[in-house]
């Protein structure tokens, strides 16, 4: 079973709108990972926030932890349409191991 | 662009053959986890090499096997192929950090079809 869960499966807003997305997991972890993936194509790292952090950004993207809920948020800030692809959480519990949720899939509508 | 190349990108196998796929690890890099990922789910883990050794595996069968040789590199191999094989596969590379943990660097992608 997947040690992450994104919430929603699915979401869609205009072009300017923010879009948040959740993660939650099942295990204490040493840090958490955001990732992009474009259709049918590699995945991109977008962030990475550690156990000790509880927020984190970079431009337009807002990263919240809370361990004690094991979950996490993803804000995306001022929507573009380039925006558009499927968002995933990795949680890294072992060395090097990082283990995915079935993502969420963001569409910006122009 | 990552630095991390996959090949091929596309093929197609018929069920009961054996595939190969390929990967070269960004510059500076000395792991490599592969996952495999069915549509329209996520990544599924199926190991890692660090350093030429097999370092953890997810809940795939023997007939997955892989290899990482000196420059790095690595390998994807599946044996009697079955049609739920079907799947983009995903190599990443990563520079072990000291906790054992740091981003990956994917490439773009192996997509099997198995008819």
């Amino acid at each position: 079973s997947q040690q992450g869960e994104e919430d929603p499966q699915a979401l869609s807003i205009q072009e300017g709108e923010n879009a948040t997305m959740n993660c939650s997991y099942k295990t204490s972890i040493n840090n958490l990972q955001w990732y992009r993936q474009n259709s049918g194509r590699g995945l991109v790292h977008l962030i990475l926030i550690r156990s000790n952090e509880r927020e984190k950004h970079s431009g337009r993207l807002r990263v919240t932890l809370d361990t004690s809920k094991k979950s996490s948020s993803l804000l995306i800030t001022a929507s573009r349409a380039a925006d558009t692809a499927s968002y995933f959480c990795a949680t890294d519990t072992n060395a090097g191991k990082s283990t995915f949720g079935d993502g969420t899939t963001l569409t910006v509508k122009p | 662009e990552t630095g991390v190349t996959q090949s091929p990108t596309h093929l197609i196998k018929t069920r009961g053959q054996q595939v190969t796929l390929r990967c070269s690890s960004q510059s500076g890099h000395n792991t490599v986890s592969w996952y495999q990922q069915a549509l329209g789910q996520g990544p599924q883990f199926i190991f890692q090499y660090y350093r030429e050794e097999e370092n953890g595996r997810g809940n795939f069968p023997p007939r997955f096997s892989g290899l990482q040789f000196p420059n790095y590199s690595s390998e994807l191999n599946v044996n009697a192929l079955e049609l739920d094989d079907s799947a983009l596969y995903l190599c990443a590379s990563s520079k072990r950090a000291g906790d054992g943990t740091g981003e990956l660097f994917f490439g773009e992608g192996s997509r099997l079809t198995v008819l």
